[in-house]
C-alpha cells in the first residue's frame, strides 16, 4: 500500500520556539495532504487541508498564522508550529489519499512544549 | 451536533465475547465510510471500509444504512489483541476525513 512519512516522530522544544513537521509521500505524488492534532483521550481533529502550490484551507478556529503549512512539492507538505506554547503540546498527524478513498497516515509526531 | 458521533465508551469484555460499535454522522454528502483501530500513542490504522451491502472481514462485520446515516461495526469471538480504540470515519471527498471521537475498547482475558 501507500506510505506516508512523517519526521521527527517525537520533539520537545522550548516555549516560544518553532517547530517544523515534514509529511512526505514516498510512492505516489499527493496534491492534497490533511493535518490532524489530536490531544489526549480525544478524537483526530482535522486542522487543514494542505494544496500543493497553493494556500492551505485552514478549518475553524485554526490560527494560520501559528501553524504554517507549506506544500511545495507534490510528495512534501510541512507543517510549522510558530511560537510554541504548552497548550500546543499534542499528537500531529498528517494524511494522503492517493486515489481519494482510503487515506495513509504518516506515523504522528508527538510534540510537548516545555 | 458533531459531524461523526459514537457510543461512549470504554467497552471492557472477556475474550470470547461479541461487541458491537454504532456510529452516526450528520452530513449526508459523505461519500464513504470506514473504521480505522488505533492503538495508544500510534498512527490510525484502516480495519475496513463499509458498505451499503454490508461486508465481512473474518470476525469484523461493518454496515452502513445511508437513510438513516448509520454505520456499526461488529466483533465476534474478541482476542486480547482487538484492544484499542475504534474510530468511526467520513470520507467527505478527496481523502478529507471526519473522524468520530472513538470508542475504546479493552478485552480481557
Amino acid at each position: 500500500g501507500a506510505v506516508v512519512s512523517q519526521h521527527p516522530s517525537w520533539v520537545i522544544c522550548k516555549s516560544g520556539t518553532s517547530v517544523k513537521i515534514e509529511c512526505r509521500s514516498l510512492d505516489f505524488q499527493a496534491t492534497t495532504m490533511f493535518w490532524y492534532r489530536q490531544f489526549p483521550k480525544q478524537s483526530l481533529m482535522l486542522m487543514a487541508t494542505s494544496n500543493e502550490g497553493s494556500k492551505a484551507t485552514y478549518e475553524q478556529g485554526v490560527e494560520k498564522d501559528k501553524f504554517l503549512i507549506n506544500h511545495a512539492s507534490l510528495t512534501l507538505s510541512t507543517l510549522t508550529v510558530t511560537s510554541a506554547h504548552p497548550e500546543d503540546s499534542s499528537f500531529y498527524i498528517c494524511s494522503a489519499s492517493p486515489l481519494g478513498a482510503e487515506a495513509f497516515f504518516g506515523q504522528g509526531t508527538r510534540l510537548t512544549v516545555v | 451536533r458533531k459531524e461523526v458521533e459514537q457510543d461512549p465508551g470504554p467497552f471492557n469484555v472477556p475474550e470470547g465475547a461479541t461487541v458491537a460499535f454504532n456510529c452516526t454522522y450528520s452530513n449526508s454528502a459523505s461519500q464513504s465510510f470506514f473504521w480505522y483501530r488505533q492503538d495508544c500513542r500510534k498512527e490510525p490504522k484502516l480495519l475496513m471500509s463499509v458498505y451499503s451491502s454490508g461486508n465481512e472481514d473474518g470476525r469484523f462485520t461493518a454496515q452502513l444504512n445511508r437513510a438513516s446515516q448509520y454505520i456499526s461495526l461488529l466483533i465476534r469471538d474478541s482476542k486480547l489483541s482487538d484492544s484499542a480504540t475504534y474510530l468511526c470515519v467520513v470520507n467527505m471527498g478527496g481523502g478529507k476525513l471526519i473522524f468520530g471521537q472513538g470508542t475504546e475498547l479493552s478485552v480481557k482475558p
